[in-house]
C-alpha cells in the first residue's frame, strides 16, 4: 500500500511571499489532516477534511492560510503571505474510519512532511 | 477531548525496558488511548491503541488500569533505533461522518544510549 505523499520536501521563501504544499493521501482514505509542527513541539492540527468537506479548521489562521480538497482526494495547503513564525514542518495525514475494526480505523498515516523556512 | 500529561523526556540504555506513563484524568467513557512514535524528520507513526487492561503487539505493550486515568506504554529491550518522541492521545473512536480527532501534546522524548 502506497503511503501518504507530500511535496515539496523542503521550501525556503522570504516573508510576505506565498507558498503551497501538496498532499496525496492513501487511496480510499476519507479523512485528511494538515498539521503544523514547530521545532520541539507536537503536531498542531490546522484542518481536518472528511472527503471534500471541512470537519475542523478552528486552528487554521484563515487570514493567511487556506486549504482545499477538491474531489475528496488530493489536498493543497497555501500560505499567503508567509510570516517568519510560519517556519515549521507541515504534515499531511490520512485515515479511513470506514474500514476494518475500530482499533485500526483510528490509525492515521502520516507523510514525511514539508519543511518550510521563512527568512 | 481529554487533556494528557506525559514526561518531557526520558533516558535509557540499550536492552532496557522503557515505561512511559501518560495521565488523562478527564478521560471520557468512549475515549480510546492511542500512542504514536515520531522519529526525526518523519511523520508520527501509530504504535498501539487500547481501551482497558492490557494490549500487546509486536512493538509495545499498553497497560491501562481499571480507572483509566492513566496509561503506560512499555517498550521492551529498547535499541538505539527506538530513540524518538512518543505521543499519548486520548479521544473518541472515529465517527463515520467526520473521522476521528487526533490531538497531539508535547510528547516524551526518549533517548536510548549505547
Amino acid at each position: 500500500e502506497a503511503g501518504v505523499a507530500q511535496s515539496p520536501r523542503y521550501k525556503i521563501i522570504e516573508k510576505r511571499q506565498s507558498v503551497a504544499f501538496w498532499c496525496n493521501p492513501i487511496s480510499g482514505h476519507a479523512t485528511l489532516y494538515w498539521y503544523q509542527q514547530i521545532l520541539g513541539q507536537g503536531p498542531k492540527l490546522l484542518i481536518q477534511f472528511q472527503n471534500n468537506g471541512v470537519v475542523d479548521d478552528s486552528q487554521l489562521p484563515k487570514d493567511r492560510f487556506s486549504a482545499e480538497r477538491l474531489k475528496g482526494v488530493d489536498s493543497t495547503l497555501k500560505i499567503q503571505p508567509a510570516k517568519l513564525e510560519d517556519s515549521a514542518v507541515y504534515l499531511c495525514a490520512s485515515s479511513s474510519p470506514n474500514r476494518g475494526p475500530p482499533a485500526r480505523n483510528t490509525e492515521a498515516f502520516f507523510g514525511q512532511g514539508t519543511r518550510l523556512t521563512v527568512v | 477531548l481529554a487533556k494528557t500529561t506525559q514526561p518531557i523526556s526520558m533516558d535509557s540504555y540499550e536492552g532496557q525496558e522503557v515505561n512511559i506513563t501518560c495521565s488523562h484524568n478527564n478521560i471520557a467513557t468512549n475515549d480510546y488511548i492511542t500512542w504514536y512514535q515520531q522519529f526525526p524528520s518523519q511523520g508520527p507513526r501509530f504504535i498501539i491503541q487500547g481501551y482497558k487492561t492490557k494490549v500487546t503487539n509486536e512493538v509495545a505493550s499498553l497497560f491501562i488500569p481499571a480507572d483509566r486515568k492513566s496509561s503506560t506504554l512499555s517498550l521492551p529491550r529498547v535499541s538505539l533505533s527506538d530513540t524518538a518522541v512518543y505521543y499519548c492521545l486520548v479521544g473518541d473512536p472515529p465517527i463515520k461522518a467526520a473521522g476521528n480527532k487526533l490531538t497531539f501534546g508535547g510528547g516524551t522524548r526518549v533517548l536510548v544510549k549505547p
